[in-house]
């Protein structure tokens, strides 16, 4: 089966720029998705298709993916993205989630 | 605006059968897009558990398939999700969530609030 790999933990200071990977057997060759979710909510999509940002979603957020992985940028990074980042993708008729990583902004 | 919102049961016995509905607002699932449904252990990652069309067309996680069922219902515009045979390890925050398909890819862009499920005698 696919699997996704990511770190467990990112840290960034604030205004800095974070940068989350996510690793998996020719990921550049299908397509990445991020989401966000902070304590006790939902989580929230901010890249598709590995670069293109929902509606609502600040710019700071951006997405790449080449190779065998895809990254999540977040540009100056504020306290409120402090949450937990998971990656996905769509391999042979499945979902399949990154296991995520704690963003911590300190 | 699309809104979903799980509901069910929080707590079910071990060997029963989990089951749960999401009613979609704000949009008729008619309309097309899969639906899906992801569950979260306690303090763990996202799982996704299967996804429906409206026609009713299926697909599932291979390691659940075999205790999953979901269905539709269009003329209520929900749809519903049966696990069997549950163990404390099915104890999760179950989700259900639109999924956008295009260009070979897919993603949950609604999300419901989440439903946490207890699995305990």
């Amino acid at each position: 089966s696919y699997e996704l790999t990511q770190p467990p933990s990112v840290s960034v200071s604030p205004g800095q720029t974070a940068s989350i990977t996510c690793s998996g057997d020719k990921l550049g060759d299908k397509y990445a998705c991020w989401y966000q979710q902070r304590p006790g909510q939902s989580p929230v999509l901010v890249i598709y298709q590995d670069n293109k940002r929902p509606s609502g979603i600040p710019e700071r957020f951006s997405g790449s993916n080449s190779g065998n992985t895809a990254t999540l940028t977040i540009n100056g990074t504020q306290a409120m993205d402090e949450a937990d980042y998971y990656c996905q993708a769509w391999a042979s008729t499945t979902v399949v989630f990154g296991g995520g990583t704690k963003l911590t902004v300190l | 605006q699309v809104q979903l919102q799980e509901s069910g049961p929080g707590l079910v016995k071990p060997s029963e059968t989990l089951s749960l509905t999401c009613v979609v607002s704000g949009y008729s699932i008619s309309s097309g897009y899969y639906w899906g449904w992801i569950r979260q252990s306690p303090g763990k990652g996202l799982e996704w558990i299967g996804s429906i069309y409206y026609s009713g067309s299926t697909y599932h996680n291979p390691s659940l398939k075999s205790r999953v069922t979901i269905s539709v219902d269009t003329s209520k515009n929900q749809f519903s999700l049966k696990v069997n045979s549950v163990t404390a390890a099915d104890t999760a925050v179950y989700y259900c969530a639109r999924q956008s398909s295009t260009a070979g890819t897919t993603a949950f862009d609604y999300w419901g609030q989440g439903t946490p499920v207890t699995v305990s005698s």
